[in-house]
C-alpha cells in the first residue's frame, strides 16, 4: 500500500494551523498511525487508530479520517513543534509516507 | 517504561552480512502480544519497514527485502536481532528498533534512539 503525503513543505507561523494530508492507494480502514521526527532523533508516535493521541501528546495534535484519507491537525503551532511528520498504514504490512516538513514562515 | 537499544558494527563491505542487535529493558520479548521489528531510514529519506518478530517467535518479512532479511530473537537476553545478507550502499541507513503499543499492532510507540550503518569498502 503506497501512502502519498502533502504537502511536501509547509511554512506556518507559531500560533497557526496547521493541516497535514495522507492518502493510501487503497483503503487502510482506520490503520493509521501519525509520527513526529526531529533531527538526529528516532521518530516519535503521536496519533493512531487514525484519531487516538498517544500517551503524553498534547491536545494540540489531532487526526481524522479513514479509508483513503487522513489528516493530522495542530491547533496552534509551537515552536517545537518544527519537525518532519510521517504518516504510516499498519493494516497490511507496515507502509510509511514520504515526509512532510512543517517549518517556520 | 520500555528502553531499546541497537548495538552493532557501523562499518559492513559490501556483499557481506550486517548484523545488528537490539537489547530490550522494561519489557520482556517473549511476554504479552508485542511484535517487535526492524526500520529504517536511508540518509535525508522517509522510513522504511523491514520485518517483525512475534513474541511467540513468528516473523514476517518486507516483500522487498525477504529473500535477504532474517529478524531472531535471544530470549535469555531479552534481544532480538536482524541479519541482512549481500548488502550494497543502498543498505547504507540508520537502523531503528520498535514495538508497537499495547492495543494496536504495528503502530510502532517504542523505538531505539537508531543506528547508522555505512556499506563501504
Amino acid at each position: 500500500i503506497v501512502m502519498t503525503q502533502s504537502p511536501g513543505t509547509l511554512s506556518v507561523s507559531p500560533g497557526e494551523r496547521a493541516t497535514l494530508s495522507c492518502r493510501a492507494s487503497q483503503s487502510v480502514s482506520s490503520d493509521l498511525a501519525w509520527y513526529q521526527q526531529k533531527p538526529g532523533q528516532a521518530p516519535r508516535l503521536l496519533i493512531y487508530g487514525a484519531s487516538t493521541r498517544a500517551t503524553g501528546i498534547p491536545a494540540r495534535f489531532s487526526g481524522s479520517g479513514s479509508g483513503t484519507e487522513f489528516t493530522l491537525t495542530i491547533s496552534s503551532l509551537q515552536s517545537e513543534d518544527f519537525a518532519i511528520y510521517y504518516c504510516q498504514q499498519y493494516n497490511n504490512w507496515p507502509t510509511f509516507g514520504q515526509g512532510t516538513k512543517v517549518d517556520s514562515k | 517504561q520500555v528502553h531499546l537499544q541497537e548495538s552493532g558494527p557501523g562499518l559492513v563491505k559490501p556483499s557481506q552480512t550486517l548484523s545488528l542487535t537490539c537489547t530490550v529493558s522494561g519489557d520482556s520479548i517473549t511476554s504479552g502480544d508485542f511484535f517487535w521489528s526492524w526500520i529504517r531510514q536511508h540518509p535525508g529519506k522517509g522510513l522504511e519497514w523491514i520485518g517483525y518478530i512475534y513474541y511467540s517467535g513468528t516473523t514476517f518479512y518486507n516483500p522487498s527485502l525477504q529473500s535477504r532479511v532474517t529478524i531472531s530473537m535471544e530470549a535469555s537476553k531479552n534481544q532480538f536481532s536482524l541479519n541482512l545478507s549481500s548488502v550494497t550502499a543502498a543498505d547504507t541507513a540508520v537502523y531503528y528498533c520498535a514495538r508497537d503499543t499495547i492495543t494496536t499492532n504495528l503502530a510502532f510507540h517504542h523505538w531505539g534512539q537508531g543506528t547508522l550503518v555505512t556499506v563501504s569498502s
